[in-house]
C-alpha cells in the first residue's frame, strides 16, 4: 500500500503569499493518480485538484498542482484569507491512501 | 444537483456493529462510471478510505486492508443506496465517517455526504 508524506506539517503565512506544499509517496504513480483536498474545520473535504495537476469545479486559478512519479506538489499563488486551511494529497492508482495533512496558518 | 445524505446511529457499543447508510439523489448507485465510498476520519487515524462499490456489468466490491476482515459495503438498487457495516467495533473505530462520490476512475471523491460522528463507547 502506498504512503504519502507531506511537508511541512505546518506551514505559517501571511495573506498575499506564495504556498508551496509537498506530498512524496512511497511507489512511483504511474499515470499521476494524485489529488489534493482542502478541509476547513467542522466542513468536509473539498477537491481542489486530480490527475496531479487538473484543477477541480470551482477551484481558484491561483491553486495549481504540479509533479510526477513520488513527488507532487500544490502550489497557492497569493493566499487568499479562505485559503488558511488543512490540505490533503490523496493517492488512487490501484489503494486509496491520504497523507497527514499540512495545515497552512496565519502568520 | 446530486446529493448524498447519510443517516445512521451516533453511538455504538463495543464488539457490535456499526451500520450507516448513503442516499444518492441525482446519480444512481448503478452508474457504470462511478464509485461510491466509504472514508472515515480520527486525529489518531487521519483520513482513511474503508471500502467502495461500483457496477461495470457486474458488481464489484473493495476494502482497505485496515479493515478487511469486518467490513461489508452493498449497493441497494431498489433505494438506490449503499451501506457500511463494520463488525467488531472497538473504541479505535471512533470516528467521522463519510461517504463519497468517485465519478470516474480519473477524478478522485468529487462528492462527499456530510459525514456522521460515530462514537464507540459502552
Amino acid at each position: 500500500e502506498i504512503v504519502l508524506t507531506q511537508s511541512p506539517g505546518t506551514l505559517s503565512l501571511s495573506p498575499g503569499a506564495r504556498a508551496t506544499l509537498s506530498c512524496r509517496a512511497s511507489q512511483t504513480l504511474t499515470y499521476g493518480d494524485l489529488a489534493w483536498f482542502q478541509q476547513k474545520p467542522g466542513q468536509v473535504p473539498r477537491l481542489l485538484i486530480y490527475g496531479a495537476s487538473k484543477r477541480a469545479t470551482g477551484t481558484p486559478d491561483r491553486f495549481s498542482g504540479s509533479g510526477s512519479g513520488t513527488d507532487f506538489t500544490l502550489t497557492i499563488s497569493r493566499l487568499e484569507p479562505e485559503d488558511f486551511a488543512v490540505y490533503y494529497c490523496q493517492s488512487y492508482d490501484d489503494s486509496r491512501t491520504f497523507g497527514q495533512g499540512t495545515k497552512v496558518e496565519i502568520k | 444537483q446530486v446529493q448524498l445524505q447519510q443517516s445512521g446511529p451516533g453511538l455504538v457499543k463495543p464488539s457490535q456493529t456499526l451500520s450507516l447508510t448513503c442516499a444518492i439523489s441525482g446519480d444512481s448507485v448503478s452508474s457504470n462510471s462511478v464509485a461510491w465510498n466509504w472514508i472515515r476520519q480520527s486525529p489518531s487515524r487521519g483520513l482513511e478510505w474503508l471500502g467502495r462499490t461500483y457496477y461495470r456489468s457486474k458488481w464489484y466490491i473493495e476494502y482497505g486492508l485496515s479493515v478487511k476482515s469486518r467490513i461489508t459495503v452493498n449497493p441497494d438498487t431498489s433505494k438506490n443506496h449503499f451501506s457500511l457495516q463494520l463488525n467488531s467495533v472497538t473504541p479505535e473505530d471512533t470516528a467521522v465517517y463519510y461517504c463519497a462520490r468517485e465519478p470516474n476512475y480519473w477524478q478522485s471523491f468529487d462528492l462527499w455526504g456530510q459525514g456522521t460522528m460515530v462514537t464507540v463507547s459502552s
